[in-house]
């Protein structure tokens, strides 16, 4: 079973530009996750889908990030414009759906802002 | 409020025992995760505990007791390999997955 994959790795840019990360879940996985997760800390749920719709997005700074997950499979999420207190991993998450609470993480995108 | 808290950073020996505590204050429960991450890697899971009592996997064993907020991960015949940071993280009532900072364990030869 293939795991969740997020692309890029890694990804420097300067503050005020603009980012995307993408996130492809696990196959039939009806719940995707976003997460930050600054250096030394726990990561931060951001937001949270069930297929193209989106559950909590309480912590999501709305006014520089979106995020969304069209055809409820693969999702993005966008920094516009970065600032350098952003500078984090970014890690997606998928579980099979909503009560089945175990998470399967990707790798992460490692995002530094200068 | 939601609050988790772990030690930062432990120290233990090769072929030692080592316990991570964490303590929660959330609202409501629905159960908690321990997770382990490697630098620069991707939580993986390691165990889940929603009754109290211990959960035993291998080398690995989680406690829980909800009456006090409190759950414990006991890692016996640590190797190398265990040095990681062990995340704690709570679902409570209205199914949000809240982490812990980690604890950052480091085993010496």
């Amino acid at each position: 079973e293939a795991g969740v994959a997020q692309s890029p790795r890694y990804k420097i840019i300067e503050k005020r530009q603009s980012v995307a990360f993408w996130c492809n879940p696990i196959s039939g996985h009806a719940t995707l996750y976003w997460y930050q997760q600054i250096l030394g800390q726990g990561p931060k749920l951001l937001i949270q889908f069930q297929n193209n719709g989106v559950v909590d997005d309480s912590q999501l700074p709305k006014d520089r990030f979106s995020a969304e997950r069209l055809k409820g499979v693969d999702s993005t999420l966008k920094i516009q414009p970065a600032k350098l207190e952003d500078s984090a991993v970014y890690l997606c998450a998928s579980s099979l759906d909503m009560i089945d609470w175990l998470q399967y993480f990707g790798p992460g995108t490692r995002l530094t802002v200068t | 409020g939601q609050n988790i808290d772990q030690p930062t950073e432990m120290t233990a020996t090769e072929g030692a025992i080592v316990q991570i505590n964490c303590t929660y204050q959330t609202s409501g429960f629905n159960g908690l995760f321990w997770y382990q991450q490697h630098a620069g890697e991707a939580p993986t899971f390691l165990s889940y505990n929603v009754l109290d009592g211990l959960e035993e996997k291998g080398r690995f064993s989680s406690f829980l007791s909800r009456s006090k907020g409190y759950s414990y991960l006991l890692l016996k015949e640590l190797q190398m390999k265990d040095s990681a940071s062990y995340l704690c993280a709570v679902v409570d009532y209205g199914q949000n997955f809240v982490f812990g900072p980690g604890t950052r364990l480091s085993v010496l030869p």
